[in-house]
């Protein structure tokens, strides 16, 4: 079966640091992916590992290990927009690249 | 950027009645769309892929007699509940793929759907 778990909830204040991990058991997938959403809204996305490693998009980097079925998504100096959920989500690229989510994680950003 | 809209934004409709919700990709063509549902704090579930001329494949425990799935084109997918009755209420988003971008995908902005 496909299963990525996640923290459910994660608080840090503004200008901190936060990595918020997500450990599968799943195999045959494309690559890791990571999209935020606030509060109804739609998600957006924030990251792709395809392959082991360390991605970096401006306050945003993400990582997988293949061999330890774990990733993270790092948030730098962090602000209270970047409070939402955030979603770890494995592409099966034989399936059409649809995606599975994990269960998401609260991120709330205090002053 | 990709742009995905979805209407309508938000529907009520009385238990028994079906709903249609149109999912669009404005400027580009998506051969696959995905339609996802999203209860109050909880994650996307993966409810069908929608592919271009073809019949719509389905997760395992949806009905696809009762969410009907029609992608009549490469810029549109539509899903309707049918007989909608009040645990069907939900937020319903839909996603589309970018042929050239390979993994990454678009989402609406979605559709709340209250049945009473």
């Amino acid at each position: 079966g496909q299963s990525l778990e996640q923290p459910s909830e994660v608080t840090a204040v503004e200008g901190a640091i936060v990595q918020i991990n997500c450990t599968y058991q799943t195999s045959g997938f494309y690559g890791l992916s990571w999209y935020q959403q606030h509060d109804g809204g739609a998600p957006t996305f924030l990251s792709y590992n395809a392959l082991d490693g360390l991605e970096e998009t401006g306050r945003f980097s993400s990582f997988l290990s293949r061999s330890d079925s774990y990733g993270y998504l790092l948030l730098q100096e962090l602000q209270m927009k970047d409070s939402a959920s955030y979603f770890c989500a494995v592409t099966y690229m034989e399936y059409g690249n649809k995606l599975v989510f994990g269960a998401g994680t609260i991120l709330r950003v205090k002053s | 950027g990709a742009v995905v809209s979805q209407h309508p934004s938000r529907v009520i409709c009385k238990s028994g009645t079906s709903v249609k919700i149109e999912c669009r990709s404005l400027d580009f063509q998506a051969t696959t769309m995905f339609w996802y549902r999203q209860f109050p704090k909880q994650s996307l579930m993966l409810m069908a892929t929608s592919n271009e001329g073809s019949k719509a494949t389905y997760e395992q425990g949806v009905e696809k007699d009762k969410f009907l799935i029609n992608h009549a084109s490469l810029t549109l997918s539509t899903l309707t509940v049918t007989s909608a009755h009040p645990e069907d209420s939900s937020f319903y988003i839909c996603s589309a793929r970018v042929e050239t971008s390979g993994y990454e995908q678009y989402f609406g902005p979605g559709t709340r759907l209250t049945v009473t």
